[in-house]
């Protein structure tokens, strides 16, 4: 099992450029999540999905947006990039819908905006 | 709304020496209360996590926590600390669906 799998690794945007990070996992889980972390700030949940064709915000969702069309994969779109969202970018999964389990996270994401 | 307190931005220890990681909390109902930790350039990886019952977890790593209800605490301990134990550590606490984590503590155990 590859557990959770990020891409790309790296990636520098221009103001206004759009990009998706992509998200998949191959446990089955019915929970995906998307955090962004800055540092001082901890990690801060940005959207959420309880499973296929749901998704909900959390704490930080302006700025993006997601889909949910299958179970293995939890996309995170960027419209218009603004500097503030520079950042590290995790995904995370966990079989528990309720969200009381432990969380599977996938290695990041590093996003730089200029 | 719930809120995850780590009081210690840096937390120094040395090898051998026992080691505690605090963490309070702020949430309306029963919580539940996890530990995470995060290696350099690497995503988090879960360590224990508190439900319910006994008041002292034990987790990965020979890693435990204590729950105090009153005191609204999940402090992270471990009685032996190791070099490799240096890493940065996240608590943090679910409600209803979501998951809020504490802006972290740097732990350094020197050898």
């Amino acid at each position: 099992n590859a557990g959770v799998t990020q891409t790309p690794k790296f990636q520098v945007l221009k103001t206004g450029q759009s990009m998706t990070l992509q998200c998949a996992q191959d446990m089955n889980h019915e929970y995906m999540s998307w955090y962004r972390q800055d540092p001082g700030m901890g990690l801060r949940l940005i959207h959420y999905s309880v499973g296929a064709g749901i998704t909900d915000q959390g704490e930080v969702p302006n700025g993006y947006n997601v889909s949910r069309s299958t179970t293995e994969d939890f996309p995170l779109r960027l419209l218009s990039a603004a500097p503030s969202q520079t950042s590290v970018y995790f995904c995370a999964s966990s079989f528990d819908r309720a969200n009381t389990g432990e969380l599977f996270f996938g290695e990041g994401s590093r996003l730089t905006v200029l | 709304a719930q809120s995850v307190a780590q009081p210690e931005d840096q937390v120094n220890v040395a090898e051998g020496n026992p080691l505690t990681v605090k963490c309070t909390y702020s949430v309306s109902g029963n919580p539940y209360l996890f530990w995470y930790v995060q290696y350099p350039n690497r995503g988090l990886q879960f360590l224990l996590k508190y439900i319910t019952g006994d008041n002292l977890v034990k987790g990965s790593y020979g890693f435990e926590a204590e729950f105090n209800k009153s005191q609204t605490s999940f402090h992270l301990k471990k009685p032996s600390a190791l070099v490799s134990d240096s890493a940065l550590y996240f608590c943090a606490v679910s409600t209803a669906r979501q998951l809020t984590f504490g802006s972290g503590t740097q732990l350094t155990v020197l050898p």
